[in-house]
């Protein structure tokens, strides 16, 4: 089993404030998503970075794929309350042609107005 | 407008009284997965169906079953739910699979067992 772990797993800062989740594996991806879960609903995906040292802007959101497509981190700017919610990172393996899409263990972040 | 539709939003069951729980699509898209993620943990993938070949996770109890009867529907049937079933259900789909490919995620079917 490939082991994704994700920190801080919960986080509460104020309206304003910057802020990084990390995603961690000792294993190498194909890709790396990132999604956005709100209580009630399924998860939204955020973004994909395919290409180690990768980095993709979102609005205020920045992602970044490790150079060795082990790890992941997402920073967010001047977070606001619409960020709050579970952020999953979401790595790909391809096993002979078998993809499995393997999820972290999730952060979930609550800004605070 | 949803594209990947989960049935019921909230279902009740009985301690090993079987339940099926519905997806449907309008993506066309040939993969659907279900996933389970229990309370402030990450979805598990229990099975995918890559059109109508079976994938089944080895980690999977054999309490679970799926079937997909045509591209747009798939079901999960939990044959006799135990406490620990309790959770929610997730749907997904995509297009294909590779690198780029995107999951699209129902809402979910939060199931309770008494």
């Amino acid at each position: 089993t490939q082991l994704l772990e994700q920190s801080p797993q919960f986080l509460s800062i104020q309206e304003g404030e910057n802020l990084t989740v990390y995603c961690n594996s000792s294993s190498v991806f194909s890709s790396l998503q990132w999604y956005r879960q709100e209580p009630g609903e399924g998860p939204v995906l955020l973004v994909t970075v395919v290409t180690g040292g990768e980095v993709k802007k979102l609005k205020r959101l920045t992602f970044q794929f490790g150079d060795a497509r082990k790890d992941s981190s997402l920073h967010i700017t001047a977070a606001q309350p619409g960020d709050t919610g579970l952020y999953l990172c979401a790595g790909l393996i391809s096993n002979f042609g078998n993809e499995k899409l393997t999820f972290g263990t999730g952060t979930r972040l609550t800004i605070i107005p | 407008d949803a594209m990947v539709i989960q049935n019921p939003r909230y279902q009740v069951t009985q301690f090993g009284k079987p339940v099926t729980l519905s997806c449907s699509q309008t993506l066309n898209h040939n993969v659907m997965y279900w996933y389970q993620q229990k309370s402030s943990q990450a979805p598990k993938l229990l099975f995918h169906y890559y059109d109508k070949d079976f994938n089944n996770e080895a980690d999977t109890p054999d309490n679970f079953q799926s079937r997909r009867p045509n591209t747009s529907f798939c079901f999960l049937d939990i044959r006799s739910p135990g406490l620990g079933d309790a959770a929610m259900y997730l749907c997904a789909t995509s297009r294909s699979q590779g690198v780029h490919e995107k999951l699209f995620f129902g809402s979910g079917t939060q199931l309770s067992v008494l």
